[in-house]
């Protein structure tokens, strides 16, 4: 079974630009998450998806990131205007169930983000 | 609420020493509990879980043991390798909180020839 793929993995910007990354989950997973993962920190969820609708975003800093899961398969995450604070590890995760019960979240590589 | 304690790192150890990383937890309800490793450079894997009291989990030569009265999982390992070098986080994953990983802060392993 594949697992969950990024892109990209690495990616260098100046402050002010946008960024998009790309997540595929892994297939038949109906719940998808973003985390950012700043140095030296624990992940931080920063949206949760089930199929298409947003479960959570109340982390997401939504004045300038914005997530999308169009079709409740693959998800973008922009970030529009960045800012410096903005470099970290992108993560993205996907869960099996679709309703009910805890269940286990499988990581991709993540993308690294390193703005200037 | 939810929250995970784990022990502060840096850890160093020896070659062939033996390892504890201690976690504990608040939770209402029957969470599931795991344990994740960041290798240096690389994603989250997950490297065991535990979904209800008195379960172990293992892999790798790691274990821990769902302690429902104890309120921890900590993880053990009896004899550590330099490949096991990296950031190991506890988390909790509650039925009723929408899945949400709530995460310990990491320990740093770090171990040596």
């Amino acid at each position: 079974e594949a697992g969950v793929a990024q892109s990209p993995r690495y990616k260098i910007i100046e402050k002010r630009q946008s960024v998009a990354f790309w997540c595929n989950p892994i297939s038949g997973h109906a719940t998808l998450y973003w985390y950012q993962q700043i140095l030296g920190q624990g992940p931080k969820l920063l949206i949760q998806f089930q199929n298409n609708g947003v479960v959570d975003d109340s982390q997401l800093p939504k004045d300038r990131f914005s997530a999308e899961r169009l079709k409740g398969v693959d998800s973008t995450l922009k970030i529009q205007p960045a800012k410096l604070e903005d470099s970290a590890v992108y993560l993205c995760a996907s869960s099996p169930r679709r309703s009910g019960g805890a269940d286990t979240q499988y990581f991709g590589p993540g993308t690294r983000l390193t703005v200037l | 609420g939810n929250s995970v304690t784990q022990m502060e790192g840096p850890v160093t150890l020896s070659e062939e020493a033996f390892l504890t990383i201690n976690c504990t937890y608040t939770a209402t309800g029957y969470p599931s509990l795991f344990w994740y490793v960041q290798y240096p450079g690389e994603g989250l894997q997950l490297l065991l879980k535990a979904t209800k009291a008195d379960d172990k989990g293992s892999n790798k030569g790691f274990e821990a043991t769902y302690r429902k009265e104890t309120t921890s999982f900590h993880l053990e390992k009896g004899s550590v390798q330099v490949s096991d070098s990296a950031v190991y986080f506890c988390a909790l994953n509650n039925a009723g909180n929408n899945r949400k990983l709530i995460w310990g802060l990491g320990t740093s392993l770090a171990v040596n020839p």
